[in-house]
């Protein structure tokens, strides 16, 4: 498969384990977050996402915790599996009404036996 | 059937050709779009399309065009190939409307080596 995000941070974790990934957005007048996992060879794939009115929202296994005071996200995983194992970036939707999104770099998530 | 394709996966071409990226979608979302993807970067956007009529550049459309065939269809196209034009790119979807709320689909990328 293809590989991106070859100088990317990494977090390794044992399987089982719960993962934090954070992110630090740039917009004060971003409204909408969303995290996307990116698995080698395949495209980016919606995890979870956040409106700036919530300050935490709960998926299956997943957990987004949005602090608008520091410009902070995180993403919790909970019970880490081996299929987590992928490329996590988070994208804000700034302030140009849905034209784009500005997306981080990424955080590659390395799950340990 | 994948929602959002891409043709082709993986194209190596040599400085000053023509390439043509093809990104069709059966989700029926009006707006496309056409992101690239380097290592160590986040996605940059480089043309977006709210509809067949709307053609919008991105942050980084130097060197690129593109063409909205239909609202299914929308082209990426490097005129004059150049090297740091190797990439990973994305094509993506999203509905229309002006929803600040929309999360966008991606096909599974083109690999663009340019020798």
């Amino acid at each position: 498969g293809e590989s991106v995000g070859l100088h990317l941070p990494t977090l390794s974790v044992q399987e089982g384990d719960n993962s934090i990934i954070n992110c630090a957005y740039s917009n004060s007048a971003s409204d909408y977050f969303i995290w996307y996992k990116q698995e080698s060879g395949k495209g980016p794939q919606f995890i979870i996402d956040i409106r700036s009115n919530m300050d935490k929202r709960q998926g299956q296994r997943v957990t987004v915790l949005l602090n608008k005071t520091v410009k902070h996200l995180s993403l919790q995983i909970a019970a880490t599996q081996p299929g987590d194992s992928a490329v996590y970036f988070c994208a804000e939707n700034g302030d140009n009404y849905g034209q784009n999104f500005v997306f981080g770099p990424g955080t590659r998530l390395s799950v340990l036996p | 059937d994948a929602d959002v394709t891409q043709t082709p996966r993986n194209r190596i071409t040599k400085t000053g050709k023509r390439i043509m990226l093809e990104c069709s979608q059966t989700k029926g979302h009006d707006r496309m779009y056409w992101y690239r993807q380097d290592p160590g970067l986040g996605l940059r956007l480089i043309y977006y399309s709210f509809d067949v009529k709307d053609i919008n550049k991105g942050e980084i459309s130097d060197g690129y065009s593109v063409s909205r065939q239909a609202q299914a269809k929308f082209s990426l196209s490097l005129e004059s190939a150049i090297p740091n034009q190797t990439a990973l790119y994305f094509c993506a979807t999203s509905p229309g409307g002006y929803d600040r709320y929309n999360e966008q689909f991606f096909g599974p990328g083109t690999r663009l080596t340019v020798l």
